[in-house]
């Protein structure tokens, strides 16, 4: 079966503009996670959503946000980017609770 | 505070040696510890988690909630175990997960 899709797979913003990143989970997986890859902090959780609710939130501000749909495909959106934003953004799917979680392969966003 | 740290950055070892990647966490609770590896140019992958306590790859991992730690273990390295490693922990039944830092593993011929 597919894995996670991330789209798109690289971006390039300005400062203060805004960026939608999108994921598709696996078939069937109800719970899509978001993390921040950076070389200086590592991977740093965002939030998951589970059900189109958003189950658990990181510790970064309010210009992150994110949402799911019906389908469980989620997006993530950030608002006013400044050049710290500049990361591997990585979304993860699962099934439920104690499930294996899947990672994509991750949106690489440069803000400049 | 919650942290998982991994002290190596870098682990370099030859073929057929043992391997040891070390793990040590804080944590108010009962956490579920995990190792995940990121082979080159390949997306994260699950390698263990403490609860299942199954040997994957040769990989075996044991949580010691004395010292609060998860060390990943092998007994002979082999050189496609080159690859990134994370050690992370999650709040028991969410993907809340808090990563390491990593510790890339070369295994050299």
């Amino acid at each position: 079966k597919a894995g996670v899709t991330q789209t798109p797979r690289y971006l390039i913003k300005t400062r203060g503009q805004q960026v939608t990143l999108s994921c598709s989970p696996i078939s069937g997986h109800r719970s899509v996670s978001w993390y921040q890859q950076t070389p200086g902090q590592g991977l740093q959780f965002l939030f998951e959503y589970f059900s189109e609710t958003q189950r658990n939130k990181g510790n970064f501000p309010g210009r992150f946000s994110g949402r799911q749909f019906s389908n469980s495909r989620s997006e993530m959106n950030v608002s006013t980017l400044e050049l710290g934003d500049s990361a591997l953004y990585l979304c993860a799917s699962s099934w439920d609770r104690d499930t294996e979680a899947f990672f994509g392969q991750g949106t690489r966003l440069t803000v400049v | 505070a919650q942290r998982v740290t991994q002290p190596e950055k870098l682990l370099s070892v030859f073929k057929g040696a043992p391997v040891e990647l070390k793990c040590n966490y804080s944590y108010s609770g009962s956490p579920e510890l995990f190792w995940y590896v990121q082979y080159s140019r390949q997306r994260l992958q699950l390698l263990l988690r403490h609860i299942s306590r199954e040997s994957i790859k040769g990989f075996t991992a044991d949580l010691n909630k004395g010292e609060t730690s998860f060390h990943l273990k092998k007994p002979f390295a082999q050189e496609e175990d080159s690859a990134m490693y994370y050690c992370a922990l999650a709040h028991s039944g969410t993907y809340k997960y808090i990563f390491g830092t990593g510790t890339r593993l070369k295994v050299l011929a």
